[in-house]
């Protein structure tokens, strides 16, 4: 599976957008794009997935680039709650396949 | 939306003790379940793959004989912590996919581990 590549850290402002980057470029054609977040002494939590088109649900908005090197997750109203690890992880579609955790972006929300 | 419920969610043990979480996918089927550990300000570490009716895969650098894994039915898997230690301490997640038409892996709340 492709590694993936997230800043360390970031901050966002209550209210704000939070734009979650994330690197991807070694990605294969069959691979998926798939967003978790962890908040702290949680299990982690399903965010959203793509293969290559961009998408959208409830909880975030998911854009990948037209080369599918790159995406950025986008929280658009961010809250206090939205406080958390984000990982970005790149898997084949099988039932079996592993994820993987890197180190993920904390994001911290700030009031 | 799928749901995995995972016990206990904290335990306290003697160190040589034996500990058993259990990990269940209550609104669908899992054939295959994973076991992750994460140590403080960590990311999560797969340590196996549990696979119902059939032995268990284990990462590189994972004890099977201390970490035994039953995945004896298509909701339930178990892990146990044989002959604890205080090196054991940590927090242990499980994980499930559905097997059709589920697009995400749900998560345990995890169990918090403390060995004394």
């Amino acid at each position: 599976d492709a590694k993936t590549t997230q800043p360390t850290s970031m901050d966002c402002a209550e209210g704000r957008a939070a734009n979650l980057p994330c690197n991807h470029s070694t990605i294969s054609g069959n691979e998926y794009v798939y967003w978790y977040r962890q908040i702290h002494s949680q299990g982690p939590q399903y965010i959203i997935h793509g293969l290559k088109n961009n998408e959208t649900n409830e909880m975030a908005s998911l854009i990948i680039t037209e080369d599918r090197k790159s995406s950025t997750l986008i929280l658009p109203h961010a809250t206090l709650r939205d406080t958390a690890v984000y990982y970005c992880i790149v898997i084949t579609g099988g039932a079996t396949n592993k994820l993987i955790f890197g180190t993920g972006t904390l994001l911290a929300v700030q009031p | 939306g799928a749901v995995v419920s995972q016990h206990p969610s904290r335990v306290i043990c003697k160190s040589g003790t034996s500990v058993k979480i259990e990990c269940r996918s209550l609104d669908f089927q899992a054939t295959t379940m994973f076991w992750y550990r994460q140590f403080p300000k960590q990311s999560l570490m797969l340590m196996a793959t549990s696979n119902e009716g059939s032995k268990a895969t284990y990462e590189q650098g994972v004890e099977k004989d201390k970490f035994l894994i039953n995945h004896a039915s298509l909701t339930l898997s178990t892990l146990t912590v044989t002959s604890a230690h205080p090196e054991d301490s940590s927090f242990y997640i499980c994980s499930a996919r559905e097997q059709a038409g589920g697009y995400g892996y749900t998560f345990g709340s995890g169990t918090r581990l403390t060995v004394v």
